[in-house]
């Protein structure tokens, strides 16, 4: 079946620095999204890519689509201490069932001061 | 406020109770999911209902057994478990199960300790 695989699974940077986390997909995809999850929370909706080749800024983040639809990024540009937490990416299955989303394993993102 | 609420947040049983977990969503949505987090393997789909109706079984063992009497209340029952059940378990919304209504909204998480 489909599954999303994320890398890294870890990043450590300091404040200021550029973050990036890459997606990629055993299939081509309808749509992906992205979520975030702090520490100790839940995770949030970030936000839907649909078309191929698509970006969307979200004040310093930036999200990617790719033109073959099996892959995405996430980029936060200038990091700071409110952007730690583990950022999923996540595709649907597809199935007879409908659209529920697979989730990636992650990348949690540490910023150091 | 996340619109979907689960209890008890914490819970801490023996392998021989039987327990459940709770959720209510007031997002007016058509579809609830149960999702398992654990350190191993985050972000475990369990199970998906869409107006009620149980849709997917994603290879949970007999063990959990998910209830849906209206499309605000999702429950999950819970027998014998095995320590390794201890995770977080999450449940969620979404608009439906569209390609375009699949967007997540999930509760906080009701962390399961099986001692």
């Amino acid at each position: 079946g489909q599954q999303v695989m994320q890398i890294p699974q870890y990043q450590h940077v300091q404040e200021g620095e550029d973050f990036t986390t890459y997606c990629n997909s055993s299939t081509t995809l309808s749509n992906i999204q992205w979520y975030k999850q702090r520490p100790g929370g839940h995770p949030v909706f970030l936000i839907q890519l649909v078309k191929s080749g698509e970006v969307k800024k979200q004040k310093r983040l930036t999200f990617q689509f790719g033109e073959a639809k099996k892959n995405s990024s996430l980029h936060i540009t200038a990091t700071q201490t409110t952007d730690v937490g583990t950022y999923f990416c996540a595709g649907p299955r597809g199935s007879n069932s409908g659209y529920a989303l697979n989730f990636g394993k992650g990348t949690s993102l540490l910023v150091t001061p | 406020e996340t619109g979907v609420t689960q209890t008890p947040r914490h819970l801490v049983m023996g392998m021989t109770n039987k327990k459940s977990l709770k959720c209510e969503q007031h997002l007016g949505h058509n579809a609830m999911y149960w999702y398992k987090q654990s350190a191993k393997k985050p972000l475990e789909l369990m199970f998906v209902y869409s107006l009620e109706e149980r849709v997917e079984n994603n290879s949970v063992p007999s063990r959990f057994s998910p209830e849906c009497p209206n499309s605000s209340h999702l429950f999950l029952h819970l027998h014998t478990l095995q320590p390794e059940d201890s995770a977080l378990y999450l449940c969620a919304s979404s608009q439906d199960l569209g390609v375009f209504g699949n967007t997540i909204y999930f509760g906080e998480g009701s962390w399961l300790t099986v001692v």
